[in-house]
C-alpha cells in the first residue's frame, strides 16, 4: 500500500459545526502532515507529527485540534470555523521528518465553510 | 531567504505539441527537488525527484532537468495531451530538520486543448 487516503472527500459544514477530517497510512512513515491550500496558491503548511508527537504547529487556530491516535492514523478536528477557512486540505506523509523521498500526499479533503 | 519561483504562470498548448515550465530556486542547503502535478481539487501526484548529483529524469512523457549550480530546473512535457492539464508544482526541501523544509513554488496551470 502506497497511498495516503484521506476522507471525506468532500465537506460542507456550518460555522456552528463540529466536523473531523481523516487521514491514513499504512506505508510506515512516522511523519505526518496537515496542509492547507486556497485555490490557485501552494499548499501551506499546518502541523506536522513525528512519531505520533506534535513537532510543528504553524500558529494555526485553535478551532482547528490536530489528533494523531496511532502512527497510522491522523486527524484534524474542526470547530468554529468562518468562511475564509474553506479549502483544500491535505495530508501527506513521509518515512521520517524531513526525509523527502517517500513524500506522499494524499488527495485532499474539500472542505466549504457556510 | 528560500524561495521558489516558477514561470510561466499559466500556459496553452495545443493537443500533441511540447511543453517547458520553469523553476528557480534559492533554497539552501539543497536537498531534493521534485516536481508534482496538481489536478484541481486532488492531491499533489509525485512525477520526478532529483538530487543534487542529478541533471535528467525521465518519467514517460515528462522529463526534469537540474541545474544545481545556477538553481535551476525545468519540467519538459513531450507529445501532450489533454489529461496534462494541470497544474505543475516544484518543490525543493532543504537538508535541515526540526522546521519546515519543504519551499513550494506558485505552480504554473497548463491547458491543453484539442
Amino acid at each position: 500500500d502506497t497511498e495516503v487516503t484521506q476522507t471525506p472527500k468532500h465537506l460542507v459544514m456550518g460555522m456552528t459545526n463540529k466536523k473531523s477530517l481523516k487521514c491514513e497510512q499504512h506505508m510506515g512513515h512516522r511523519a505526518m502532515y496537515w496542509y492547507k491550500q486556497k485555490a490557485k496558491k501552494p499548499p501551506e503548511l499546518m502541523f506536522v507529527y513525528s512519531y505520533e508527537k506534535l513537532s510543528i504547529n504553524e500558529s494555526v487556530p485553535s478551532r482547528f485540534s490536530p489528533e494523531c491516535p496511532n502512527s497510522s492514523l491522523l486527524n484534524l478536528h474542526l470547530h468554529a470555523l468562518q468562511p475564509e477557512d474553506s479549502a483544500l486540505y491535505l495530508c501527506a506523509s513521509s518515512q521520517n521528518w524531513g526525509d523527502n523521498y517517500g513524500y506522499t500526499f494524499g488527495s485532499g479533503t474539500r472542505l466549504t465553510v457556510v | 531567504k528560500n524561495q521558489v519561483e516558477q514561470s510561466p504562470q499559466s500556459l496553452i498548448i495545443l493537443e500533441g505539441k511540447n511543453c517547458t515550465l520553469q523553476c528557480n530556486y534559492t533554497v539552501s542547503p539543497f536537498s531534493n527537488l521534485r516536481w508534482y502535478k496538481q489536478d484541481t481539487g486532488r492531491g499533489p501526484v509525485s512525477l520526478t525527484i532529483m538530487t543534487f548529483s542529478e541533471n535528467t529524469k525521465s518519467n514517460g512523457r515528462y522529463t526534469a532537468t537540474l541545474d544545481a549550480d545556477t538553481k535551476q530546473s525545468s519540467l519538459h512535457i513531450t507529445a501532450s495531451q489533454l489529461s496534462d492539464s494541470a497544474s505543475y508544482i516544484c518543490v525543493v526541501s532543504a537538508v535541515y530538520t526540526g522546521a519546515n523544509n519543504l519551499f513550494f513554488g506558485t505552480g504554473t496551470r497548463l491547458t491543453v486543448i484539442p
